[in-house]
């Protein structure tokens, strides 16, 4: 069982490019999440998902967009970027009714 | 809105006992979490209180007051692998979690 995967595991981006950051994880958990970890910030949601054609802004959604076509799909847009968002980005997802969140290993990005 | 606080740095000595504070005030509770986080690494689960009272798990334990908005993680038997930074995170009445901005414990030998 993967878990949670996200692509890319790192990259660099050019200021005003978009991107799309993918998350999907095989544990049938209807809730998944963003979020961007920065130093001296902590972890802050950027988007949740609480089941599959659902979506919800968190701390900091600015500047970004979500979509869920499916349970095991949580992809994350950035739509013109800027160096604010440079950051390390984790998705997790968690069941429903509670328990943990599972972390995915994070994809670390560098706007430029 | 969400308020949760938390050590920033902690030292401790390998086979010590430490134990990290966490103090919060948020809007809703349907739990509280502790998470670990090795550098470079995704956090990973250690704890869940929901009622008051403590949960022991291995060399870990963590404790909860609601009526105090009080949390703590208690690690004994400190080994070096345990030099990491710990998330206080808490669920409020949505499904999502609020963290903490994190502890870095250093373990020293």
């Amino acid at each position: 069982t993967a878990g949670i995967t996200q692509a890319p595991t790192s990259q660099i981006l050019a200021a005003g490019r978009s991107m799309t950051l993918r998350c999907t994880q095989d544990m049938r958990h209807n809730a998944m999440y963003w979020y961007r970890q920065d130093l001296g910030l902590g972890l802050r949601l950027i988007h949740y998902s609480n089941t599959a054609g659902t979506t919800g802004k968190g701390e900091v959604p600015d500047g970004y967009s979500v979509s869920r076509a499916n349970t095991d799909d949580f992809p994350l847009t950035l739509a013109s970027a800027v160096p604010s968002q440079t950051s390390v980005y984790f998705c997790a997802s968690m069941e429903r009714e509670g328990g943990e969140q599972f972390f995915g290993p994070g994809t670390r990005l560098t706007v430029l | 809105g969400q308020n949760i606080d938390q050590p920033t740095e902690m030292t401790a000595t390998e086979g010590a006992i430490v134990q990290i504070n966490c103090t919060y005030q948020t809007s809703g509770f349907n739990g509280l979490f502790w998470y670990q986080q090795h550098a470079g690494e995704a956090p990973t689960f250690l704890s869940y209180n929901v009622l008051d009272g403590l949960e022991e798990k291995g060399r870990f334990s963590s404790f909860l007051s609601r009526s105090k908005g009080y949390s703590y993680l208690l690690l004994k038997e400190l080994q070096m692998k345990d030099s990491a930074s710990y998330l206080c995170a808490v669920k409020d009445s949505g499904y999502a979690l609020n963290f903490g901005k994190g502890t870095s414990l250093l373990v020293t030998p």
